[in-house]
């Protein structure tokens, strides 16, 4: 049972523009949401994380958003730049308890 | 910030023998460290989730006689890989969390090839 969903396997984004990831949960015990991206070979670099009590949350390029109606969440980046062609894992928890990861989605930036 | 390290990156062994491999948290003290292992082109999955000075906590399927955790300080825990066999060749990430903090920070990871 998938409690993390990432759609897309792969999305391909042009430079400038922006990149959206999206990721659908089914617990509605989850509180707590990041997103991480990885290289290969490399461990997960956390990017940006939200509470359930909020419904976005910025950092710079990237903002998550929050809709826990639909049990659904998004990372957008803009502009996307090449150094973010990577895989990107979305990831929830209950309370203070382990992890629950997405299956990831490759962003490629096309220059 | 929160920087995590694994040893070593990289460990090729011949089956039968066992394999440490170590984690710490450089910056803060981690009273809570996860071992995950990742399958080529697959998501992270959990083994174990270990407290300091308490036993870990094994996933369902994960054996904990193969897998020896050992979270003996807030700064290291270690994976004992015991009798390492080629199908335990994979890519092993730690990750840490401090008290009241719900974000994991990761390490590099180690690539084990058994051979």
């Amino acid at each position: 049972d998938q409690q993390v969903k990432q759609n897309s396997p792969s999305l391909s984004v042009q430079e400038g523009r922006i990149s959206i990831l999206n990721c659908d949960y089914t617990n509605s015990m989850f509180d707590y949401f990041l997103w991480y991206k990885k290289y290969p070979a490399e461990g997960p670099t956390f990017l940006i994380s939200i509470s359930s009590i909020k419904d976005k949350n910025e950092d710079g390029r990237f903002t998550v958003f929050l809709n826990k109606s639909a049990k659904h969440l998004s990372l957008h980046i803009v502009p996307s730049q090449p150094g973010d062609s990577a895989v990107y894992f979305c990831a929830a928890s209950e309370g203070n308890e382990k992890l629950t990861f997405g299956t990831g989605t490759r962003l490629t930036i096309i220059p | 910030g929160a920087v995590v390290s694994q040893h070593p990156s990289r460990v090729i062994c011949k089956s039968g023998t066992s394999v440490k491999i170590e984690c710490r948290s450089l910056d803060f003290q981690a009273t809570t460290m996860f071992w995950y292992r990742q399958f080529p082109k697959q998501s992270l999955m959990l083994m174990a989730t270990s407290n300091e000075g308490s036993k870990a906590t094994y996933e369902q399927g994960v054996e904990k006689d193969k897998f020896l955790i050992n979270h003996a300080s807030l700064t290291l825990s270690t994976l004992t890989v015991t009798s390492a066999h080629p199908e335990d060749s994979s890519f092993y990430i730690c990750s840490a969390r401090s008290t009241g903090r719900e974000t994991q920070y990761f390490g590099p990871g180690t690539r084990l090839l058994v051979l």
